[in-house]
């Protein structure tokens, strides 16, 4: 499997400022995959990312909000903009990996978590 | 819209006990299914399943599906304290790579 870093680890930002994450793979992947996990709740997407093209939003998720860059085949960033409370979360990124011709093990970064006051 | 549901939310067992863990899903164009055990952060991949009948084994964790009753189970024998941790389920579908995540099973084993 992929090894994936994230970095920071861990932040405490003020509302109204912006933070940007970083991803890090080992190897070259297609696409790269953003979630939030807010506090007590599951994985919900934010942004499917692929080299050379603009991300790919879910629904109630805006560019303008969570700009993400792809700038090559290992590497992704999340910027979390005009942060608010609300977006206190852990944020992760995810690759594919092995294609099992059913679909894609799925492979997780460290994660960063985030909290805003 | 694709939906998996996970029960129960939360379980607290103690070592030794043997725990059966649920998911449902209704998604359109089903592809796979996937479990994770999520200690701090970051999900750690467990299973992937995409046949129903065939069960996946590691060590004393095992995993079936079944498409006909839309449901996967996760078996956990002789659990251990390091066993505790949330379970989630999620779902690919159709021509999407991302994942449908369910709301995940809290298990805590007691010493």
């Amino acid at each position: 499997s992929a090894v994936i870093s994230q970095k920071p680890s861990r932040d405490i930002c003020q509302r109204g400022t912006s933070l940007t994450i970083q991803c890090q793979v080992d190897s070259q992947v297609t696409m790269m995959f953003w979630y939030r996990q807010q506090p007590g709740q599951s994985l919900t997407l934010i942004a499917t990312a692929n080299q050379g093209s603009e991300a790919t939003y879910e629904s109630g998720f805006v560019i303008d909000k969570f700009p993400i860059s792809r700038p090559n085949l290992t590497f992704s960033t999340l910027t979390v903009s005009n942060m608010s409370p609300e977006d206190s979360s852990i944020y992760l990124c995810s690759v594919d990996g092995v294609d099992t011709g059913f679909g894609y093990e799925q492979y997780f970064g460290p994660g960063t978590r985030l909290t805003v006051t | 819209e694709d939906k998996v549901v996970q029960s129960p939310l939360s379980l607290v067992v103690h070592e030794g006990d043997t725990v059966t863990l649920n998911c449902s899903y209704e998604v359109t164009n089903f592809r796979s299914l996937l479990w994770y055990k999520q200690e701090k952060k970051a999900p750690t991949f467990l299973f992937m399943l995409t046949s129903s009948g065939i069960e996946k084994k590691s060590g004393r964790l095992s995993s079936i599906l079944d498409k006909k009753e839309l449901f996967s189970i996760l078996n956990i024998t002789a659990t251990q304290t390091g066993d505790s941790a949330i379970y989630l389920c999620a779902v690919s579908s159709g021509s999407a790579r991302q994942l449908t995540f369910g709301s995940g099973t809290q298990l805590t084993v007691l010493p």
